[in-house]
């Protein structure tokens, strides 16, 4: 079946510092790939998605380019802020028709950022 | 503002006690959805909705029980509360099942059960 996954946490960083979490998939097909962010007491926001081979989303400075050759979607941010501290989720939406159609989430990684 | 709105954020039950959880969007979103959130489990499906009057059962339904009335609105109904039932609960909804649009999350209800 499909599934996502991400690398554990927590992942403590200074800030400034360069982030990659990594995210591979199994899934049938070409599905559609997201990262979620989740902020303390706050329910997940989308942070970026990508739909199709090769295509990179991007948002407030985190990138993640959909790899089908390694079945990834690692999120990157060059430099990153105290603010960035929050839960990352990855995620897979299956194509249409696909018998489990729901997106399924990844466990989701802790990012501790350190000023 | 449009989205998903979830009522209460807080809440605190006696085991046995029942309770409905609140959902509703503005978005005209056909499909809505119902998980728990536990420390280190991540994410798990409860229940969810393709459409008005069309429900299906999501990874761990024991124990809720949900309807689709209407498009705006998908509660979500402990039946009798039981300490395993203490999570934090989103709501999520989507245009198309999120095949490529993603999700809407709401802010999250906080439930003890004790």
């Amino acid at each position: 079946g499909n599934s996502v996954t991400q690398m554990e946490g927590p992942v403590t960083l200074s800030e400034e510092a360069f982030l990659t979490i990594n995210c591979t998939y199994t899934a049938t097909g070409y599905p559609s790939l997201f990262w979620y962010v989740q902020y303390p007491g706050e329910g997940l926001q989308l942070l970026l998605k990508a739909t199709k081979a090769d295509d990179k989303g991007s948002n407030k400075g985190f990138e993640a380019t959909y790899r089908k050759e390694t079945t990834s979607f690692h999120l990157e941010k060059g430099s990153v802020q105290v603010s960035d501290s929050a839960v990352y989720f990855c995620a897979l939406s299956p194509p249409r028709g696909n018998r489990d159609d729901k997106i399924i989430f990844g466990k989701g990684t802790r990012l501790h950022i350190l000023p | 503002n449009a989205g998903v709105t979830q009522t209460p954020k807080f809440q605190v039950l006696k085991t046995g006690q029942s309770m409905t959880l609140q959902c509703a969007q503005d978005m005209n979103h056909e499909y809505m959805s119902w998980y728990r959130q536990d420390p280190g489990m991540g994410l798990r499906l409860i229940h969810y909705s393709v459409g008005a009057g069309i429900t299906d059962q999501g990874e761990v339904p024991n124990g809720y029980n949900v309807s689709r009335s209407t498009t705006e609105d998908f509660p979500l109904r402990l039946l009798s509360a039981a300490p395993s039932q203490t999570s934090v609960y989103f709501c999520a909804s989507s245009y198309n099942q999120g095949f490529s649009y993603g999700y809407t999350f709401g802010s999250g209800t906080r439930l003890t059960v004790v």
